[in-house]
């Protein structure tokens, strides 16, 4: 069974830093893409970034790019976002999700990242 | 990266038909074959219901289909049941490795 963990998620000051981790299990996690979707409570989803399989290459959302970096451990079975200078626009439920491509197959439950204050 | 458009909401009675609709631009939507649908219950993770414009991952029932025509992707649930009752988003690869999502729907099940 696929099974997608985030965590590292909390409360961080604007101008602040957090790094969220995704800890996969039940699938061959090397060989798939790995994507961040964000979601404001009571809002829509927006795609954050995605990692290719080796984390040669990344892509970004044009809100985060140059604030947020996505990378992997494969040994580990692990997606990484390091997030810094946050704005209070970034708060959201972040979710790490896998898939061949551009499509989600299977989605974490999310963490909470509050920026205030 | 604009957002796809969905409409805001939809109903239907159980066992009817109805559709959703997504609408892009040329450089996304009506571009690529790579569209997807999501649902999502209250305080749950999002589920993929539709994959490249049509597809239907294993689990998935039959009554939920999905098209495109031009810049415009459709989700058709048929035979409505109360557990459909959910948001839905459309997402589709907006190219340059980016993807974007549509703003939701929210069906409701009279």
């Amino acid at each position: 069974e696929v099974q997608l963990v985030e965590s590292g998620g909390g409360v961080v000051q604007p101008g602040g830093s957090l790094r969220l981790s995704c800890a996969a299990s039940g699938f061959t996690f090397s060989s798939y893409w790995m994507h961040w979707v964000r979601q404001v409570p009571g809002r829509g989803l927006v795609w954050v970034s995605r990692s290719n399989t080796d984390g040669s290459g990344t892509s970004y959302a044009d809100s985060v790019k140059g604030r947020f970096t996505a990378s992997r451990d494969n040994a580990k079975n692990t997606l990484y976002l390091q997030m810094n200078s946050l704005r209070a626009e970034d708060t959201a439920v972040y979710y790490c999700a896998m898939g061949p491509s551009y499509q989600f197959d299977n989605w974490g439950q999310g963490t909470l990242v509050t920026v205030s204050s | 990266q604009s957002a796809l458009t969905q409409p805001r909401s939809v109903s239907g009675s159980p066992g009817q038909s109805v559709t959703i609709s997504c609408t892009g631009t040329s450089s996304d939507v009506g571009g690529y074959n790579y569209v997807s649908w999501y649902q999502q219950h209250p305080g749950k993770a999002p589920k993929l219901m539709i994959y490249d414009v049509s597809k239907r991952p294993s689990g998935v029932p039959d009554r939920f289909s999905g098209s495109k025509s031009g810049n415009t992707a459709s989700l058709t649930i048929s035979g409505l049941q109360a557990e459909d009752e959910a948001d839905y988003y459309c997402c589709s690869y907006a190219g340059s490795y980016k993807v974007v999502f549509g703003g939701g729907t929210k069906l409701t099940v009279l």
